[in-house]
């Protein structure tokens, strides 16, 4: 299916483990975002990625981490997680044109429990 | 670093009234205005953008107007249903030679449309 798919949908782990959210997007985007939700805070990006093999901090990079190999595929993992780390993760892919910018498409999100 | 301010946190209104939510941006290099309409347990869906090019722009019950000198938009969403009852985030973005295809949000609105 074309789009933009997150997985899984729901996760629960426990504090210390290391686990890894998937995102795929079908269009060949260049650009890819990781996004936290939470409650009062709004979207908080993660780290995004203009190309593959190209990636930078966002506002909240620290304990996570990311990969960009391949241009349709931009995991995000959690090293050792923390309680602090539940929330609702969002990917998005957007491909701007020039020197413009283009709205964002984004997933349907994880729910991640940290306990 | 740049920001986006948006108000009310929360609005309620009857059906067939008129709702308005603002944002302020506070780096006047940015260029890209997208509106993001997010319904429970969904990802963010993007409903209209504007340009700095332009002051307004309307697609159906909804608009969105820019004032570049004040640096604020706005979203009018007219003849409120209940089906419009959602979280709705302004974003912000700059494009040009420093384009990094990141759009900044608003905290985001959760608008009510009582029946």
């Amino acid at each position: 299916d074309a789009g933009i798919t997150q997985s899984p949908r729901y996760k629960i782990t426990e504090t210390g483990r290391q686990v890894t959210l998937m995102c795929h997007q079908t269009w060949s985007h260049s650009y890819m975002f990781w996004y936290r939700q939470d409650l009062g805070h709004g979207l908080r990006l993660i780290y995004y990625s203009a190309a593959a093999d190209i990636t930078d901090k966002g506002e909240v990079p620290d304990g996570y981490v990311v990969s960009r190999s391949k241009t349709e595929n931009f995991p995000l993992t959690l090293e050792s997680a923390t309680r602090s780390q539940t929330s609702v993760y969002f990917c998005a892919s957007s491909e701007p044109r020039g020197h413009s910018n283009y709205g964002y498409t984004f997933g349907s999100g994880t729910r991640l429990t940290v306990v | 670093g740049e920001n986006v301010e948006q108000h009310p946190s929360t609005l309620s209104v009857q059906e067939g009234d008129s709702a308005v939510i603002k944002c302020t941006y506070s780096d006047s290099a940015s260029n890209y205005f997208p509106w993001y309409k997010q319904e429970l347990g969904k990802g963010p869906q993007l409903i209209i953008d504007i340009r700095s090019n332009v002051g307004e722009k309307k697609d159906q019950r909804i608009a969105v107007t820019l004032n570049k000198t004040a640096k604020h938009f706005s979203l009018h969403i007219t003849e409120t249903q209940p089906e419009d009852s959602a979280v709705y985030f302004c974003a912000a973005s700059k494009g040009g030679s420093s384009n990094t295809g990141k759009l900044i949000f608003g905290q985001g609105t959760t608008l009510q449309v009582k029946p």
